[in-house]
């Protein structure tokens, strides 16, 4: 089954705009992770935010976990060509060690 | 540092054959993961070991799939016979420990069911 349930499904922006993408869940988790994947390739882990955590940043990225509304949101600032992929949340439920569960995943075009 | 290593990295067999697939974690990576990816969606866990054990299997069909990793390092994933729904991306990924790690994805192995 799948826990994490990202929105939008597809997303198309310019180059230089920003990106913002959800994710809700419907258990308590330990920690949400955002993975990136490029078409044909592996995924590619981006941040780990735990549920003690409200906020992270790494980079251009930005992470926000809201425990009471179990919903995350992913903002990429200032996109390029280059982020164009496909973006998925997994949750870790409590207890569960470290057994991640992806949603489907948004596809973003960032438009050159 | 290396990768997780996969292969191979396409594979076309016909129903009701047997394929196999590979998989070299990083250096020093005690958990190793395979997923199921089915085009269009996300990852799903078929099986998890920590070393040479097995954590989590709930979620492998066991009737036709199988998994070792019998030193705890490199390890295998087969499955006989194929079925069609079996077309899909398998992919591998390890991680330092069981408990809220990033997990580190080799590209998979693609296989296609004729």
């Amino acid at each position: 089954s799948q826990q994490g349930e990202e929105d939008p499904q597809a997303l198309s922006i310019q180059e230089g705009e920003n990106a913002t993408m959800n994710c809700s869940y419907k258990t308590s988790i330990n920690n949400l992770q955002w993975y990136r994947q490029n078409s044909g390739r592996g995924l590619v882990h981006l941040i780990l935010i735990r549920s003690n955590e409200r906020e992270k940043h790494s980079g251009r990225l930005r992470v926000t976990l809201d425990t009471s509304k179990k919903s995350s949101s992913l903002l990429i600032t200032a996109s390029r060509a280059a982020d164009t992929a496909s973006y998925f949340c997994a949750t870790a439920p409590t207890g569960a060690n470290s057994k991640l569960t992806f949603g489907k995943g948004i596809t973003l075009s960032v438009r050159p | 540092e290396a990768g997780v290593a996969q292969s191979p990295r396409y594979k076309i067999i016909e129903k009701r054959q047997s394929v196999a697939f590979w998989c070299n974690p990083i250096s020093g990576h005690a958990t190793l993961y395979w997923y199921q990816q089915i085009l269009g969606q996300g990852p799903k866990l078929l099986i998890q070991f920590q070393n040479n054990g097995v954590v989590d299997d709930s979620q492998l069909p066991k009737d036709r799939f199988s998994a070792e990793r019998l030193k705890g390092v490199d390890s295998t994933l087969k499955i006989q016979p194929a079925k069609l729904e079996d077309s899909a991306v398998y992919l591998c990924a390890s991680s330092l420990t069981l408990s809220n790690q990033p997990q580190h994805f080799g590209d998979g192995t693609r296989l296609s069911i004729l």
